[in-house]
């Protein structure tokens, strides 16, 4: 239990549905990240938060929107995927040293 | 351009041994971090070690121990004494101290088997 907890940990959707990832720390941490992590590429930083405010946008598609209400919890809004967007979608949270990383939300697009 | 590189997609071990994981990063930051995780089959990232680039002594914890080479920007891992458990996906990873905040970027990773 790294203190980041991710829900749900498997989701499977349509191509036309509308999901939403969350992700919750607890840890006092500043800075939550997402990032997606396939069978065929490294781990991917998708998205950085920084004090609330987005400050890394890796040249996501916008089918992927990303929402941090407030320091502790971060959101995935997701819609119109594509079968290539299935993989493991990770969080992580960090204050000055290493990131603490939830298990992970595999997501399955058919 | 890629900032980590891991040449190793695969590691074999025999259990006892010891074994070295490569990492080479390339960043212009004077001030940087380095890491190392572990990923077993359920999926969590799990941190190990934690090398600072203005840290003059290689970073140790416990079987893990990093191999911090400067000049040659390379942040290798040590595992001694490998145990079956350590069987595992190894991530080299950097956090830049840029001003957006501690961006924490990863290699693509070396899948590790120790044999009995």
């Amino acid at each position: 239990e790294t203190g980041v907890t991710q829900t749900p940990r498997h989701l499977v959707m349509g191509m036309t549905n509308k999901k939403s990832l969350k992700c919750e720390q607890h840890l006092g941490h500043n800075a939550m990240y997402w990032y997606k992590q396939s069978a065929k590429k490294p781990l991917e930083l998708m998205f950085v938060y920084n004090f609330k405010e987005q400050t890394e946008n890796n040249s996501v598609p916008s089918r992927f929107s990303p929402e941090c209400p407030n320091s502790s919890h971060l959101f995935l809004h997701l819609h119109t995927l594509q079968p290539e967007d299935s993989a493991l979608y990770l969080c992580a949270s960090s204050q000055n040293t290493e990131a603490f990383f939830g298990q992970g939300t595999r997501l399955t697009v058919v | 351009a890629q900032k980590i590189t891991q040449t190793q997609p695969g590691m074999f071990v025999q259990e006892k041994e010891a074994v070295t994981l490569d990492c080479t990063y390339d960043t212009s930051d004077q001030s940087y971090g380095l890491f190392w995780y572990k990923q077993p089959s359920s999926g969590e990232m799990i941190f190990l070690i934690y090398q600072g680039s203005y840290d003059e002594q290689n970073a140790t914890e416990g079987r893990y121990s990093l191999n911090f080479q400067k000049a040659r920007k390379s942040a290798n891992l040590v595992i001694s004494a490998s145990q079956l458990g350590d069987s595992a996906m190894y991530f080299c990873a950097m956090r830049e101290d840029d001003t957006g905040g501690f961006k924490t970027i990863f290699g693509a990773g070396t899948r590790l088997f120790v044999k009995a």
